[in-house]
C-alpha cells in the first residue's frame, strides 16, 4: 500500500532563506507526483507536476525534483518571502489513477 | 469550462436539513474526487469516480453522505440530515483518466451547520 510522508511538519525561516521540504512514497510505480499550495481557509492551488519519467521542474523560485528509484522528492524554495507562508502538500498519482496524500508541510516565513 | 467549478461556495443550513453540494469537473476529465477538510484538519477522502467504474466509496463517513455523477459530467454530493460535525470545506478534483495528467482543484464548498 502507498505511503506518502512529508518532513518536516512545520517549519518557520526568516525571509530571504532558500527552503526545501521532503516528500517520500514507499512505492515507486507511480505515474506522477505533484506539489500544491494551500492557504488558511482556500482551496489547493497546484504548483508543480513532475511525470514519473522526469527528475525535475521548475516554476519562478520553485523547483521540484523527483527521484522515484528511492522514493523522494523535494520542494525547494529559492529567496522565500511571506507571501510563500502556506501548508504545502505532496500527492502521487498511483498505479490506479488515485492520489495518496502527504499530511502536508506548514510553512512559516517571517518577515 | 476552464477550471472546476463548485456550488455554491458557501452554504449555511439548519441541523437536520438536507444539503447538495454540486461540482463541474474540467470538459472530459473522467477521474473526480470529493474531499471533506474540517477546520485545521488534512483532506479527507470521501469517494473517487473513475468513468464508468463503479465509485470507490470507502470514504464516506455515514449512510447520510451519497454522491452521483454520470459518466464525465456533474457530480452532485448530498448530505441529508446534517449534523453540526458535518462543517467542513468540501473540495472537489478532477483529472484525465490517464497517468499523465495531474488534478485539479475547485475552490470549494464551505458548509456550515447551526
Amino acid at each position: 500500500k502507498q505511503e506518502v510522508t512529508q518532513i518536516p511538519a512545520a517549519l518557520s525561516v526568516p525571509e530571504g532563506e532558500n527552503l526545501v521540504l521532503n516528500c517520500s512514497f514507499t512505492d515507486s510505480a507511480i505515474y506522477n507526483l505533484q506539489w500544491f499550495r494551500q492557504d488558511p481557509g482556500k482551496g489547493l492551488t497546484s504548483l508543480l507536476l513532475i511525470q514519473s519519467s522526469q527528475r525535475e521542474q521548475t516554476s519562478g523560485r520553485l523547483n521540484a525534483s523527483l527521484d522515484k528509484s528511492s522514493g523522494r522528492s523535494t520542494l525547494y524554495i529559492a529567496a522565500s518571502q511571506p507571501g510563500d507562508s502556506a501548508t504545502y502538500l505532496c500527492a502521487v498519482k498511483d498505479s490506479n489513477y488515485q492520489l495518496i496524500w502527504g499530511a502536508g508541510t506548514k510553512l512559516i516565513i517571517k518577515p | 469550462g476552464a477550471g472546476v467549478s463548485q456550488s455554491p461556495s458557501n452554504k449555511v443550513t439548519e441541523k437536520g436539513k438536507d444539503v447538495e453540494l454540486r461540482c463541474d469537473p474540467i470538459s472530459g476529465h473522467t477521474a473526480l474526487y470529493w474531499y471533506r477538510q474540517r477546520l485545521g484538519q488534512g483532506l479527507e477522502f470521501l469517494i473517487y469516480f473513475q468513468g464508468n467504474s463503479a465509485p470507490d466509496k470507502s470514504g464516506l463517513p455515514s449512510d447520510r453522505f451519497s454522491a452521483e455523477r454520470t459518466g464525465e459530467s456533474v457530480s452532485t454530493l448530498t448530505i441529508q440530515r446534517t449534523q453540526q460535525e458535518d462543517s467542513a470545506v468540501y473540495l472537489c478534483a478532477s483529472s484525465t483518466g490517464q497517468g499523465r495528467w495531474g488534478y485539479t482543484f475547485g475552490s470549494g464548498t464551505r458548509l456550515t451547520v447551526v
